[in-house]
C-alpha cells in the first residue's frame, strides 16, 4: 500500500506557482520522500527528493514539514508542459537492500493557459 | 545521451506465445528494475537486480522471469503470457552505490495479450 496521500487532481494557471501537497504521516526517520512526474504514458521522470531539509533544484522546490508528516512540491512558474501526473513517493528499504519506491496514484496537474 | 531503452514499445500477442521485452541502459548503473502500470493500481515492481547475476522478486513476480548476464541489459521474459499480463511495462535503472540515487525510466512497453 502507498504510504502517501495526494489530491486526485489540481489545476494551475500558466505562469503561476503550482503547489502540490502530500501527506506521509507514517514515514520513518530514514525514509526519503521522492517526487516523480509522468507525462501521458511516458516513463516517469525524477523531479526531486529530500529527507528532512527543504530542497531546490532547477525543476522544483520541496518543502518538508518539521515533523516530516507532509511535504509540498512547488513548481515556481508552471508551464503547459508541466501538465502531468505527479507522484509523491516514500522510498523504503525492501528485502535484500532493494531500493523500493511505493507508488500511489498521484495528482493529475492541469496547467491552463 | 543517458537513457534506458526498451523494446518493443508496443506489442500485441496471443496467450501462451513466449515473448521477451528487452531493456538496456548506457549509464553503467548497477541497479535495474521492472515495473508494470495498470489503471487504478499505480506502478508495481515485478523484479529487480542489484548487479550482474543478482536478481530478486518484487511485489508481482508471478508469470515473469528476468536475467542479468550483463550490466547494461535486463530483459523481462513472459514464458506463457496470459491476458492478465496486459499492461504498460517500465524498466528503470539507478546507481546502486548511491543510497539516494534517482531512478531513470525507459519510455515504456505497452503489451496486449489476447
Amino acid at each position: 500500500d502507498a504510504k502517501t496521500t495526494q489530491p486526485t487532481s489540481m489545476d494551475c494557471a500558466e505562469g503561476r506557482a503550482a503547489n502540490l501537497p502530500c501527506n506521509h504521516s507514517t514515514i520513518s526517520g530514514n525514509e526519503y520522500v521522492y517526487w516523480y512526474r509522468q507525462i501521458h504514458s511516458q516513463g516517469p521522470q525524477y523531479i526531486i527528493h529530500g529527507l528532512k531539509n527543504n530542497e531546490t533544484n532547477e525543476m522544483a522546490s520541496l518543502i518538508i514539514t518539521e515533523d516530516r508528516k507532509s511535504s509540498t512540491l512547488i513548481l515556481p512558474h508552471a508551464t503547459l508542459r508541466d501538465t502531468a501526473v505527479y507522484y509523491c513517493i516514500v522510498r523504503v528499504r525492501g528485502a535484500g537492500n532493494n531500493r523500493k519506491l511505493i507508488w500511489g496514484l498521484g495528482t493529475s496537474l492541469a496547467v491552463n493557459p | 545521451e543517458a537513457q534506458v531503452t526498451q523494446n518493443p514499445r508496443y506489442l500485441i500477442t496471443v496467450t501462451g506465445k513466449k515473448l521477451t521485452v528487452t531493456c538496456s541502459q548506457n549509464m553503467n548503473h548497477e541497479y535495474m528494475s521492472w515495473y508494470r502500470q495498470d489503471p487504478g493500481l499505480g506502478l508495481r515492481q515485478i523484479y529487480y537486480s542489484m548487479n550482474v547475476e543478482v536478481t530478486d522478486k518484487g511485489d508481482v513476480p508471478e508469470g515473469y522471469k528476468v536475467s542479468r548476464k550483463e550490466k547494461r541489459n535486463f530483459p523481462l521474459i513472459l514464458e506463457s503470457p496470459s491476458p492478465n499480463q496486459t499492461s504498460l511495462y517500465f524498466c528503470a535503472s539507478s546507481l546502486a552505490g548511491s543510497s539516494t540515487g534517482e531512478l531513470f525510466f525507459g519510455e515504456g512497453s505497452r503489451l496486449t495479450v489476447l
